[in-house]
């Protein structure tokens, strides 16, 4: 079975850093994607991990952990338009399969 | 130049109709996939199309019917459609199933149907 989990919601205060875990269990691994998704929007795509470690783009980080099922996603800086939801997915083996998790929606205070 | 276009952006329809919902892609991707998100936020697949081929058709009632006519399209009929349908249907492509070739998603479909 597939089984995606991440806290449901997060707040933080605009300029800090927050990090949006997931943890994950599937048949297969072939990538773990993050995805942004603001309300009423399509998501799109912030960053991806295949191998163990740290993966940095600008304001955003995303850390994988392929033994413990783990991965993280590191804001920092953080500014109003980055409330949204964020969404962690696993890709399976045969790469046509995206499992997504429920998602975590981040609300950035003034 | 709009990547992944859907058609209609909102449909508000009876229980019991047929409806389609179509998708458009310019992006010379391969693959093709079609997503319900819920009320909860939660986004599922529900089947994938790799040059016109069926990849990927999960759990998803057969009233639910994907045609693929070219790669560049994947259009989405529903018969008999019922309250729990309601839902955003969203589409997406992709080029290659490896690597960081991540999908793109279209603007979504809100259907409700009443």
């Amino acid at each position: 079975g597939q089984n995606i989990d991440q806290p449901t919601e997060m707040t933080a205060t605009e300029g800090a850093i927050v990090q949006i875990n997931c943890t994950y269990q599937t048949s297969g691994f072939n990538g773990l994607f993050w995805y942004q998704q603001h309300a009423g929007e399509a998501p799109t795509f912030l960053s991806y991990n295949v191998l163990d470690g740290l993966e940095e783009k600008g304001r955003f980080s995303s850390f994988l952990s392929r033994s413990k099922g783990y991965s993280y996603l590191l804001l920092k800086e953080l500014q109003m338009k980055d409330s949204a939801s964020y969404l962690c997915a696993v890709r399976g083996i045969y790469g046509q399969n995206f499992v997504f998790g429920p998602g975590t929606r981040l609300s950035v205070l003034p | 130049d709009t990547a992944v276009s859907q058609t209609p952006k909102y449909l508000v329809t009876q229980m019991g109709n047929d409806k389609s919902i179509k998708c458009e892609q310019n992006l010379g991707h391969d693959t093709m996939y079609w997503y319900k998100q819920d009320s909860k936020k939660f986004l599922k697949i529900m089947f994938s199309y790799n040059n016109k081929e069926l990849i990927i058709n999960e759990t998803v009632p057969n009233r639910f019917s994907p045609k693929s006519p070219d790669k560049a399209h994947l259009n989405l009929h529903i018969n008999s459609l019922e309250l729990g349908d309601s839902a955003v249907y969203f589409c997406a492509s992709s080029q290659a199933v490896s690597g960081q070739e991540t999908q793109y998603f279209g603007p979504g479909t809100r259907l409700l149907v009443l």
